[in-house]
């Protein structure tokens, strides 16, 4: 990937449980956001949060900005089976609006 | 609410055949961008529009061009189409004033073989 990496690669675990990804970067940033994407399908947007905002809450979605570490981490609180799907950070900054994407976290939720 | 528009959703071309994918923004955003995904790869930015003029340009070969019309609908024509190709291409928009979110459209899944 052209701009970190995601931590966990793949991720399962029981319907029910919480489920935190990581995503690192390396260039300084105006926002981070997070998508979804079920199995070859479009991106959905989950969150954005904005280069001097440390976290952010959306229903059972949880972000962390630590800029310092040029780190962020996402949690889904209360998974279930409908989360099954891949997770990307996306980083969009230095002038530039296009998004810098992670390797993404593939995320299994096992009933 | 309106999303993102694209067309057509899957595409089957030859080696050597052009190919033209199209992106219907939602209403009032006047910035696009192009995004190729390759199999199990994360979304690579190709090209990007603001107001029918490119704005910034990404890792896009250059058998492809792209353009933004006046109704900020966007046109990505590639040509001389190779096997690797083949992968998701996704459109987004925004505002670019007050920018936020980039909204993605569904996605056209190109198939070269």
């Amino acid at each position: 990937s052209q701009q970190g990496e995601e931590d966990p690669q793949a991720l399962s675990i029981q319907e029910g449980e919480n489920a935190t990804m990581n995503c690192s970067y390396k260039t300084s940033i105006n926002n981070l956001q997070w998508y979804r994407q079920n199995s070859g399908r479009g991106l959905v947007h989950l969150i954005l949060i904005r280069s001097n905002e440390r976290e952010k809450h959306s229903g059972r979605l949880r972000v962390t900005l630590d800029t310092s570490k040029k780190s962020s981490s996402l949690l889904i609180t209360a998974s279930r089976a409908a989360d099954t799907a891949s997770y990307f950070c996306a980083t969009d900054g230095q002038g530039a609006q296009k998004l810098v994407f992670g390797q993404g976290t593939r995320l299994t939720i096992n009933p | 609410a309106a999303g993102v528009i694209q067309s057509p959703r899957h595409l089957i071309k030859e080696k050597r055949e052009t190919a033209t994918l199209k992106c219907y923004p939602i209403p009032r955003h006047d910035t696009v961008y192009w995004y190729q995904q390759g199999p199990g790869q994360d979304p690579q930015f190709l090209i990007s529009f603001y107001e029918k003029m490119q704005s910034d340009k990404g890792s896009i070969p250059d058998r492809f061009s792209a353009q933004q019309f006046s109704d900020y609908h966007s046109e990505l024509n590639m040509s001389s189409l190779e096997l690797g190709d083949s992968a998701l291409y996704f459109c987004a928009s925004t505002r670019f004033v007050g920018y936020n979110e980039q909204f993605f459209g569904p996605g056209t899944r190109l198939t070269v073989l």
